[in-house]
């Protein structure tokens, strides 16, 4: 799998948006870049996932740069329930975990 | 959709002891499973792919005789832990890989507490 970097924590207000960048500089062609998130004492859950071109749901907005070495995770409107480490994983087959990044969320 | 169970939630046992831990997919088919180990404030380590029908594969480092997976069915992986000790205490989540979609997109149970006295 290739390695990730992310910033370790990031603060944002609440119902601003938040923009949380990821370093894949040695992605292989293909490789996914997944967006899972987790709060404590509680399993991982999926935000969003590319391959090449950016992708939008219901939770978030994934931004991947031309050459995939980088990407943004966009929540358009952070809420308290945001509050959670970020872990961003580029991979096909199995799931590499990093730090993450912890992000806080300010009423 | 893509919702992943596991049972128990949490389970305190005495040192030497075996403890199985449930991991289900309830609305999706799932010939791949993952068994991630938590310590805390740690991040997620992998510890073992399990393939429905056959022997699971351990990262390196896992000790494939302590850490027993069974994945009988499509929907259904097991972790058993052999003569637990007190430094098997972590957080166990597993994962399911939806076979009905092409990505590789894991989907992640709540997790299962172990402490072991």
């Amino acid at each position: 799998d290739a390695k990730t970097t992310q910033p370790n924590s990031m603060e944002s207000n609440e119902e601003e948006p938040v923009h949380l960048p990821c370093n894949h500089s040695t992605i292989s062609g293909t490789d996914y870049i997944h967006w899972y998130r987790q709060l404590p004492s509680q399993g991982p859950e999926y935000v969003i996932h590319g391959l090449t071109s950016n992708v939008n749901n219901r939770m978030a907005s994934l931004a991947i740069a031309e050459d995939r070495k980088s990407s943004t995770l966009i929540l358009h409107r952070a809420t308290l329930r945001d509050a959670a480490v970020y872990y961003c994983i580029s991979s096909y087959g199995k799931l590499t975990f990093g730090q993450g990044t912890i992000l806080t969320v300010h009423p | 959709g893509a919702v992943v169970s596991q049972h128990p939630s949490r389970v305190i046992c005495k040192s030497g002891t075996s403890v199985k831990i449930e991991c289900r997919s309830l609305d999706f088919q799932a010939t791949t499973m993952f068994w991630y180990r938590q310590f805390p404030k740690q991040s997620l380590m992998l510890m073992a792919t399990s393939n429905e029908g056959s022997k699971a594969t351990y990262e390196q480092g896992v000790e494939k005789d302590k850490f027993l997976i069974n994945h009988a069915s499509l929907t259904l992986s097991t972790l058993t832990v052999t003569s637990a000790h007190p430094e098997d205490s972590s957080f166990y989540i597993c994962s399911a890989r939806d076979d009905g979609r092409s990505t590789d997109t894991q989907y992640f149970g709540p997790g299962t507490r172990l402490t072991v006295l």
